[in-house]
C-alpha cells in the first residue's frame, strides 16, 4: 500500500501571498488531520476531516483553512502569510477517525516564506 | 491546549544502553498516549501506544511505562542500537475530545557505536 503524499514537498512564497498545499492519505483512510511543526512549538495540530467534514480545529486563527474531496485527499490553504508561517505541514491520514487508530504521517511539505 | 511536557531535549546513549525519555501531562482526561519515532527527511511513525488503564506496554525493545497518579509516562529503549538514533514524540489525546494528539516538543536521541 502506497503511504500518505504531500505536495509539494518544498515550497517558497513571501508575505501577504497565500499557499495550497495537498495531502493524499492512505487508500480507504477516510480521516486525514494536519499538523505544523516548527523548532520552536513542535508539533501542533491544526484541523482534522473525516468524510469531507471539518470534525475538529486546534487553536490556529482563519487564515488557515481546509477541505477535503469525495476521494478523502485533503488541501489546506493559507492566506495572507506571515513569516511565522514557515514551518514543516504534517498530514496524517487514519482509517476510522478515531485517534485510536494508527496515525500515518506522510513527509511533510517545508514551507519557507519569505 | 494542555501541555505534554518532555524531557531530556537531547540524548546520548551508548550502544547497548537504556535510552529513557520522560513525559508529564496535565489533562486527566487524556486517555490514549502514543510515541512517535521521526527521522530527518520523514514524517513521524508510531512507535507504541498505551491507555491508562495499563500501567506498562512492550514490544520488542521499547516499553511504555505509565504513571496514571503522577501523569506521567515514559519510553524505554532496551539495548539501544545506532539505527535508534531519531527524534522521539510522546503525545496524548482524549480520543472523543476536539483537539487531535498534543505532542511533546521532542527529544533528539543519539546511539553511539
Amino acid at each position: 500500500k502506497a503511504g500518505v503524499t504531500q505536495t509539494p514537498r518544498y515550497l517558497i512564497k513571501t508575505r501577504g501571498q497565500q499557499v495550497t498545499l495537498s495531502c493524499s492519505p492512505i487508500s480507504g483512510h477516510r480521516s486525514v488531520s494536519w499538523y505544523q511543526q516548527t523548532p520552536g512549538q513542535g508539533l501542533q495540530f491544526l484541523f482534522e476531516y473525516f468524510s469531507e467534514t471539518q470534525r475538529n480545529k486546534g487553536n490556529f486563527p482563519g487564515r488557515f483553512s481546509g477541505r477535503q474531496f469525495s476521494n478523502s485527499r485533503s488541501e489546506m490553504n493559507v492566506s495572507t502569510l506571515e513569516l511565522g508561517d514557515s514551518a514543516l505541514y504534517l498530514c496524517a491520514s487514519s482509517s476510522a477517525g478515531s485517534l485510536y487508530n494508527e496515525q500515518f504521517f506522510g513527509p511533510g511539505t517545508r514551507l519557507t516564506v519569505l | 491546549q494542555q501541555q505534554v511536557k518532555q524531557s531530556p531535549q537531547s540524548l546520548i546513549v551508548q550502544k547497548g544502553g537504556i535510552s529513557i525519555i520522560n513525559c508529564a501531562y496535565e489533562n486527566t482526561a487524556f486517555d490514549y498516549f502514543p510515541w512517535y519515532q521521526q527521522f530527518p527527511g520523514k514524517g513521524p511513525a508510531l512507535l507504541i501506544a498505551i491507555r491508562p488503564d495499563v500501567s506498562e506496554k512492550k514490544e520488542g525493545r521499547f516499553t511504555i511505562s505509565f504513571n496514571k497518579s503522577a501523569k506521567q509516562f515514559s519510553l524505554h529503549i532496551m539495548d539501544s542500537q545506532p539505527g535508534d538514533s531519531a527524534t522521539y514524540f510522546c503525545a496524548a489525546a482524549l480520543v472523543g475530545g476536539a483537539d487531535g494528539l498534543t505532542f511533546g516538543k521532542g527529544t533528539h536521541l543519539i546511539i553511539q557505536p
